[in-house]
């Protein structure tokens, strides 16, 4: 059964500690892979998305990267307005567009 | 502003009734999605749309009713022979070949 599994389920930070989130993926024939924030009572904002291993890309203190098994979401000193719960989604060629979700990382930065 | 509205952002519903919640988006996306979210799960899909007047169900569709009549809207019926309905109810669109999803503010149904 393919499967999107994220760790750590929570993570603590202190302002200016960089670290990184994990997306671990057995979809098979991936499409794309997909990093979204969000806060708490709002809908997902999409930041990131991924085509093949090796891609990475970046936006402010955020940089993704992409394996044939696992995505990573690098948090470079992080602030405490980086803290929200970030998702990461997969999509398989062959299901017309629909994604599937992992359970989220919730990320709490404190100064 | 393009944008995907949803609404009400809160609602609350008596056992036994059926409630519809509104999803429009402005942005001329063919498809769109329902997912619901539940306190630490991931986004579920319910249903999804890729054209007018045609739509398939997720994994989750049952005591669901969704209808495409509008590019722009794509409204989403809870019914009384959903047994759980209590929870955050997003919908998002997207443009093909571009797979990325965008999503609305989101509902809070409540079930006295």
């Amino acid at each position: 059964e393919d499967q999107v599994t994220q760790s750590p389920e929570a993570l603590r930070l202190q302002e200016g500690e960089s670290s990184s989130l994990n997306c671990s993926y057995t979809v098979s024939g991936l499409r794309g892979l997909f990093w979204y924030r969000q806060d708490p009572g709002k809908g997902p904002e999409f930041l990131f998305t991924l085509y093949s291993a090796g891609e990475e890309k970046e936006k402010e203190r955020l940089k993704a990267t992409l394996t044939k098994k696992e995505s990573f979401l690098h948090i470079t000193a992080p602030k405490p307005e980086d803290s929200a719960t970030y998702l990461c989604a997969v999509h398989r060629g062959s299901t017309l567009g629909r994604l599937y979700f992992g359970r989220g990382t919730q990320l709490t930065v404190w100064p | 502003d393009g944008g995907i509205t949803q609404s009400p952002k809160y609602l609350f519903r008596k056992e036994g009734q059926n409630v519809t919640l509104s999803c429009e988006q402005n942005l001329n996306h063919d498809a769109m999605y329902w997912y619901r979210q539940d306190p630490g799960q991931g986004l579920r899909l319910i249903y999804y749309s890729q054209i007018v007047n045609d739509f398939q169900k997720g994994d989750i569709a049952e005591g669901y009713s969704v209808s495409r009549e509008k590019k722009e809207s794509f409204p989403l019926t809870v019914t009384s022979a959903q047994k759980n309905p209590t929870a955050f109810y997003l919908c998002a669109s997207s443009i093909p070949p571009r797979d990325e999803q965008f999503f609305g503010p989101g509902t809070r149904l409540t079930v006295l």
